[in-house]
């Protein structure tokens, strides 16, 4: 069964510091996986797009990262700012059928 | 770049009413659109597969009776919650892909927030 789980649920961090989001998944047969940002009562918005053959994808202060070998991915946040409070989605896509597993989402509040 | 608009972006209504939501592809065309269900601090749960001048496809556990899908155009996908209840009451989201099979990209519209009293 595909699954993406992610870590932790949610999280606290004062503005400034840096924190980094975990996902793993066993999605098969691998074709994407996507970060994506979701404010509050808003749809989501894509951050990174990363294939099997890439391992590194920044977007401003967001920074992805893929180990196809382990499946896992990470999204490392640098100097977190408030409008960096939202929930952050990792969906990993399937080549058979275009299939999307979304994961559970970790919920980041950042506080001044 | 692609944007995909949603309408209403709240919506209250009695016990009983049915609601439509409207989800529109601005530039670009999408033969494939997909509804959503979330509830409150979850994630997406994918409702059904629009797909444009045919019938939806539902996910297993969705009322297709309850929960109508019509994708009458390349641009336009509507969801109808038809007699809907309380326990409707959820945000609803849609999203498109533009159709080059090259381009990952899916982009969701803003949501609906659907209460049911």
């Amino acid at each position: 069964k595909n699954q993406v789980e992610q870590s932790p649920q949610s999280l606290i961090i004062l503005e400034g510091k840096n924190c980094t989001l975990q996902c793993n998944y066993t999605v098969s047969p691998f074709s994407n996986l996507r970060w994506y940002k979701q404010d509050t009562g808003r749809g989501p918005v894509s951050l990174t797009i990363m294939t099997f053959s890439e391992n590194t994808k920044s977007n401003g202060r967001y920074t992805a990262t893929l180990d196809a070998d382990t499946k896992q991915s990470s999204l490392h946040i640098t100097a977190s700012q408030l409008s960096d409070s939202a929930s952050y989605i990792c969906v990993v896509s399937a080549k058979a059928g275009n299939m999307l597993t979304f994961g559970g989402g970790t919920r980041l509040m950042v506080k001044p | 770049g692609a944007v995909v608009s949603q309408h209403p972006s709240r919506v209250i209504c009695k016990s009983g009413t049915s609601v439509k939501i409207e989800c529109r592809s601005l530039d670009f065309q999408a033969t494939t659109m997909f509804w959503y269900r979330q509830f409150p601090k979850k994630s997406l749960m994918l409702m059904a597969t629009s797909n444009e001048g045919s019938k939806a496809t539902y996910e297993q556990g969705v009322e297709k009776d309850k929960f109508l899908i019509n994708h009458a155009s390349l641009t336009l996908s509507t969801l109808t919650v038809t007699s809907a209840h309380p326990e409707d009451s959820s945000f609803y989201i849609c999203s498109a892909r533009p159709p080059d099979r090259f381009n990952e990209k899916l982009f969701f519209g803003s949501g609906t927030q659907l209460s049911v009293l």
